[in-house]
């Protein structure tokens, strides 16, 4: 089983600026690797999928890079209704695609 | 892209449950079909995949031998059949639809539904 690290477990950025979000992987994923937001009390959201392709309707603040065992997600500027966890999840090899255990990013 | 999860309550420990996902707004029958679960305040774990098929279906290692999940595309549904359930069982359990047939990656989810496992 891949495990998915994600960092740090808490994140707290101003309206505006820029956050940036870290996963890595035990093994190469190549770029299988998905990233989605989960707002207090609501099912989670995919944001971006192949490390760096936004999903439907996802703002073009949000941005994904890397590839292999490394990979960020960025948020270009800060709005209040990014608020959430954020989780990173393999699906390279899988059963069981693996999640990460989440970034929770608050707004100051 | 609509999913509507049922079948969620407090069981009590050793029992069964039967988790219901209707989906609509999109063609059910091509696409492939997971169950997720989030514990009180812990992270996402994958339980579950069945193909658009149903030719195989797929279990996350604690779940496998307890959990059966199936579907029905005519009626635009999906099942997990939850047995010898114990706390550890104990999360709100997702319905999601998988966006690129079985790959993995979910671009939809259900809003959720509560299992508690408490005598």
């Amino acid at each position: 089983e891949i495990v998915m690290t994600q960092s740090p477990a808490t994140l707290s950025v101003s309206p505006g600026e820029r956050a940036t979000l870290s996963c890595r992987a035990s093994q190469s994923v190549g770029s299988n690797l998905a990233w989605y937001q989960q707002r207090p009390g609501q099912a989670p959201r995919l944001l971006l999928y192949g490390a760096s392709i936004r999903a439907t309707d996802v703002p073009d603040r949000f941005s994904g890079t890397g590839s292999g065992t490394e990979f960020t997600l960025t948020i270009s500027s800060l709005q209040s209704e990014d608020c959430a966890v954020y989780y990173c999840q393999q699906y390279k090899k899988w059963p069981p695609a693996t999640f990460g255990q989440g970034t929770r990013l608050e707004i100051k | 892209v609509h999913l509507v999860e049922s079948g969620g309550g407090v069981v009590q420990p050793g029992k069964s449950v039967r988790l219901s996902c209707e989906g609509s707004g999109f063609a059910f029958f091509s696409f492939g079909m997971h169950w997720f679960r989030q514990a009180p305040g812990k992270g996402l774990e994958w339980v579950a995949l069945i193909p658009y098929d149903a030719s195989k279906e797929f279990y996350a290692d604690s779940v496998r031998g307890r959990f059966t999940i199936s579907r029905d595309n005519s009626q635009s549904m999906v099942y997990l059949q939850m047995n010898s359930l114990g706390p550890e069982d104990t999360a709100v359990y997702y319905c999601a639809k998988d966006a690129f047939k079985v790959s993995q990656v979910i671009d939809s989810w259900g809003q959720g539904t509560l299992v508690t496992v408490s005598s």
